[in-house]
């Protein structure tokens, strides 16, 4: 079945440091890929999507690219700010039932 | 604005109590939800789909009998947490269905962080 293996953390970093969250996934069709990012005691928040091979997601800093050849889909934000902790999940959807199959979460702490 | 809304936030109850959570989909009808359940510092798993006007459809492993799902009206859905004991303290989810894969398949609730004493 489908499945999203994902960078364990958790990942202490300075503020305007560089972050890559690794993520790949196996799926047997063509999925959509996401990555959810979830603050404390709140629910997830989608930050950038791609739903399909080479399409680049970005959203408040934070760019993904599908990459078909090599079945990944890394987050990454070249400076990041204390606002940005929080658990960044990576999921994937195949297009048939609208389940999300979702990765084992990062946690990340920005340090001031 | 949110697209859904889930309450409570938050419940603080005595064991053997009964605790309903409530997910409403604000912005368009929903014909199916998903419920999650999340242990702390770990991922999602889903527990159920949620259908309007059918049964609910588990995931392997949840006890339906335990974990009463219901889902009258394309706007609303309940989870019930039937004789709850301390070990089913959790933060539950529950996501929208928008069955548009063009933008996101689902659209997340704030959660309910369920404390069994």
């Amino acid at each position: 079945g489908d499945s999203v293996t994902q960078m364990e953390g958790p990942v202490t970093l300075s503020e305007e440091a560089f972050l890559t969250i690794n993520c790949t996934y196996t799926a047997t069709g063509y999925p959509s890929l996401f990555w959810y990012v979830q603050y404390p005691g709140e629910g997830l928040q989608l930050l950038l999507k791609a739903t399909k091979a080479d399409d680049k997601g970005s959203n408040k800093g934070f760019e993904a690219t599908y990459r078909k050849e090599t079945t990944s889909f890394h987050l990454e934000k070249g400076s990041v700010q204390v606002s940005d902790s929080a658990v960044y999940f990576c999921a994937l959807s195949d297009h048939t039932d609208y389940k999300l199959s979702f990765g084992a979460g990062t946690t990340v702490t920005v340090r001031a | 604005g949110a697209v859904v809304s889930q309450h409570p936030s938050w419940v603080i109850c005595k064991s053997g109590t009964s605790v309903k959570i409530e997910c409403r989909s604000l912005d368009f009808q929903a014909t199916t939800m998903f419920w999650y359940r999340q242990f702390p510092k770990q991922s999602l798993m889903l527990m159920a789909t949620s259908n309007e006007g059918s049964k609910a459809t588990y995931e392997q492993g949840v006890e339906k009998d335990k974990f009463l799902i219901n889902h009258a009206s394309l706007t609303l859905s309940t989870l019930t947490v039937t004789s709850a004991h301390p070990e089913d303290s959790s933060f539950y989810i529950c996501s929208v269905t928008t069955q548009d894969f063009s933008n996101q398949p689902q659209h997340f609730g704030d959660g309910t962080r369920l404390s069994i004493l």
